[in-house]
C-alpha cells in the first residue's frame, strides 16, 4: 500500500531533550515536506526537500533540522525542544515538486513539550 | 509572501444542504490544492486544480487563476463531510506551499 509513515504518533517530552520524528514513504517520491498545524493557523511549512541531499527552509524552520540521505526517509529533528514547539506535525510527499499528483500525508505526530 | 484566505471560517449545515467554500490568494501561484482533514486528523487530497473546474462525485472545484480565487462546492452534504477544508498554493518559485487557515464544517444529521 502506497503510504507515508510517521513515527511516533504521540510524544510527550521535556524541554531540551533532543528528539527525532521519522517519516518514510514507499512511493519513490522526490518531494517531501514537514508541516506543523496549530489552531487557527492552518498548516505551516517547516522544511522541504526536492530530492536526496537537497533541502530548504519553509516558513517556520527555527528550532528544527532535517536531513535527506535516502529518497524514502525525511526525519525531523528537534535538537532542543521548547514548549512553543508543542504542535501537530505532518509529513507529506509528492511525485514532483509541482505536486501534479497531489500530496500524500502521513497520519501526523502530536508532540507535547513540557 | 503569498497570503491565502479562506471563508467562511466555520460552517454548520443540515444534512442534504449544499455549500460553497472560498479560497482567495494574493499573488500568482503555480498550483492550488484542496484538502479535507477528517475529525480524526487525517488529511486527504481532494483536488489539484490550478485552473478550471473539476468534479469528483458530490464535490467540485473551480479555480479562476486570473482573479486569484478558488471555490469548493459540496452538494447534498453528509455527516461524513464534517471536518476542516484547506486550500494550499505553491508559490511561483515552485517550492514553498502555503495553506489557508481552513474552513471548519459540521454537518448535522
Amino acid at each position: 500500500e502506497a503510504q507515508v509513515t510517521q513515527n511516533p504518533r504521540y510524544l510527550i517530552t521535556v524541554t531540551g531533550k533532543k528528539l527525532t520524528v521519522t517519516c518514510s514513504q514507499n512511493m519513490n517520491h522526490e518531494y517531501m515536506s514537514w508541516y506543523r498545524q496549530d489552531p487557527g493557523l492552518g498548516l505551516r511549512q517547516i522544511y522541504y526537500s526536492m530530492n536526496v541531499e537537497v533541502t530548504d527552509k519553509g516558513d517556520v524552520p527555527e528550532g528544527y533540522k532535517v536531513s535527506r540521505k535516502e529518497k524514502r526517509n525525511f526525519p525531523l529533528i528537534l535538537e532542543s525542544p521548547s514548549p512553543n514547539q508543542t504542535s501537530l506535525y505532518f509529513c507529506a510527499s509528492s511525485l514532483y515538486r509541482d505536486v501534479a499528483s497531489g500530496y500524500t500525508f502521513g497520519s501526523g505526530t502530536r508532540l507535547t513539550v513540557v | 509572501g503569498i497570503q491565502v484566505e479562506q471563508s467562511p471560517p466555520d460552517l454548520i449545515l443540515q444534512e442534504g444542504a449544499n455549500s460553497t467554500l472560498r479560497c482567495n490568494f494574493s499573488d500568482s501561484v503555480n498550483n492550488l490544492q484542496w484538502f479535507h482533514q477528517n475529525p480524526w486528523g487525517q488529511l486527504i487530497n481532494l483536488f489539484y486544480i490550478p485552473s478550471g473546474t473539476k468534479q469528483n462525485g458530490r464535490l467540485s472545484a473551480t479555480t479562476v487563476a486570473t482573479e486569484r480565487y478558488s471555490l469548493l462546492y459540496i452538494s447534498s452534504s453528509q455527516t461524513t463531510d464534517s471536518g476542516v477544508y484547506f486550500c494550499a498554493v505553491v508559490d511561483t518559485g515552485g517550492f514553498k506551499t502555503i495553506f489557508g487557515a481552513g474552513t471548519r464544517l459540521f454537518v448535522k444529521a
